[in-house]
């Protein structure tokens, strides 16, 4: 099983819809969580942290739920400058060291 | 500001070669790391460099990786005898420091293909 698992994707969705992803940790001891963003060739690029109460920043919330490991992200008004791949991101402890999931492709369409 | 960058962009190289990839960081970054992402994975932890402390290599995926940080800056990954399983995106990140909720700015990335 990998350690961060998250839906490959791709997801259509037209501008303006409401796209949500989910991803799944499996080391409970899992201490911080992050979703980046990345773009096709290009590096990744931190979207935002994850906090057990949960965060909001513009149209992007995310949550966690450490009891099921789970991880999620809401994009609401989907604008076509979405379209990118979003890398679920774990935080084991013991350093800062990164494990990421595979990436879910969203793709938003006219 | 300047940020993360690394060399070369693309790199070619016959199976049995040596290559080295280089980094730099963020200035008044103390922490820098090393991933690789292979067509079709996630990014993979190679190695990561806080100040004067020992590295921690724990990522290497043989001893055929290498890296170093001068200075506490430029970092320059190494990879002997190189494989066709290398082929991949070598990316480079820094953060201010270790807590876990730094942000890690990453730089480009070296696409490496091995013939």
């Amino acid at each position: 099983r990998k350690e961060v698992e998250q839906d490959p994707g791709p997801f259509n969705v037209p501008e303006g819809a409401t796209v949500a992803f989910n991803c799944t940790y499996s080391n409970s001891a899992s201490q911080s969580f992050f979703w980046y963003r990345q773009d096709c060739r290009k590096e990744p690029k931190l979207l935002m942290s994850v906090y057990s109460s949960g965060n909001e920043d513009g149209r992007f919330t995310a949550q966690l739920n450490r009891a099921s490991q789970y991880i999620s992200l809401l994009i609401r008004d989907s604008k076509l400058s979405d379209s990118a791949t979003y890398l679920c991101v774990v935080n084991k402890g013991g350093g800062n060291k990164l494990t990421f999931g595979t990436g879910t492709q969203l793709k938003v369409e006219l | 500001g300047a940020g993360v960058s690394q060399s070369p962009s693309n790199k070619v190289t016959e199976k049995g070669k040596d290559v080295e990839l280089r980094c730099d960081p963020i200035s008044g970054h103390t922490a820098l790391y090393w991933y690789r992402q292979s067509l079709g994975q996630g990014l993979e932890f190679l190695i990561y460099f806080q100040g004067n402390s020992a590295p921690d290599k724990s990522g290497l995926p043989s001893d055929r990786f290498s890296a170093e940080r001068t200075g506490g800056s430029v970092s320059t990954l190494t990879i002997q005898r190189t494989q066709q399983e290398d082929s991949a995106v070598y990316l480079c990140a820094s953060s201010e420091g270790v807590w876990q909720q730094e942000t890690q700015y990453f730089g480009p990335g070296t696409r490496l293909l091995v013939l």
